[in-house]
């Protein structure tokens, strides 16, 4: 059971924009910024957006991230047969002192 | 180029010990707050430990405290992991990751617990 909630699944077909969801609490996305991971099968997490909305060089501004009150959200424009991997957000929880996940999204592109 | 190289896994029976390293390379690791992330088989990302960049504060996950010692060597510009205590619900594939954004991340090395 993950401290962050992710939906398990997205979907869309090449050219759509998804959204994925993450939703926190006070100790966590409440009080601390958000960051997205992507891990593409068979291969390690990479960052892909920081404190929220910032994204690390090379990462195309296809990708947006919002964070308002306990939860964030992933947006992803102009989806590309590469964007199908596994996404997870993740914060600090000042409660655990500790990084908390989500247990991923799996994005298929159909 | 930016890398971080996991290795020390392996097989170990229940209650058996092992100890992981992550060495850095193109970037001066003691400057950096390090972590361990695992990842069970077919499963989501599990934060395992934190270690500040002065080596303080230190961190863990419940399900592992007492059990696992975080530590760095500068001089070696390397970060450890030494697990005590084994169980099968530690079997996972364990990463580094660099800083407070995880901007960095290793392979992984896989730790298999089983008789």
């Amino acid at each position: 059971q993950s401290v962050l909630t992710q939906p398990p699944s997205a979907s869309g077909t090449p050219g759509q924009r998804v959204t994925m969801s993450c939703s926190g609490s006070s100790s966590n996305i409440g009080t601390n910024t958000v960051d997205w991971y992507q891990q593409l099968p068979g291969t390690a997490p990479k960052l892909l957006i920081y404190i929220d909305n910032q994204r690390p060089s090379g990462v195309p501004d296809r990708f947006f991230g919002a964070r308002s009150g306990t939860s964030a959200s992933l947006a992803i424009s102009g989806l590309q047969s590469e964007d199908e991997a596994d996404y997870y957000c993740a914060a600090w929880d000042v409660s655990l002192n500790g990084w908390v996940f989500g247990g991923g999204t799996k994005l298929t592109v159909l | 180029e930016v890398q971080l190289v996991e290795s020390g896994g392996g097989l170990v029976q229940p209650g058996g010990s092992l100890r992981l390293s992550c060495a850095a390379s193109g970037f001066t690791l003691s400057t950096y707050s390090m972590n361990w992330v695992r990842q069970a088989p077919g499963k989501g990302l599990e934060w395992v430990s934190y270690i500040g960049s002065s080596s303080s504060p230190i961190y863990y996950a419940d399900s592992v405290k007492g059990r696992f010692t975080i530590s760095r060597d500068s001089a070696k510009n390397s970060l450890y992991l030494q697990m005590h205590s084994l169980r099968a619900e530690d079997t996972a594939l364990y990463y580094c990751a660099r800083g407070a954004e995880l901007d960095c991340w290793g392979q992984g090395t896989l730790v298999t617990v089983s008789s």
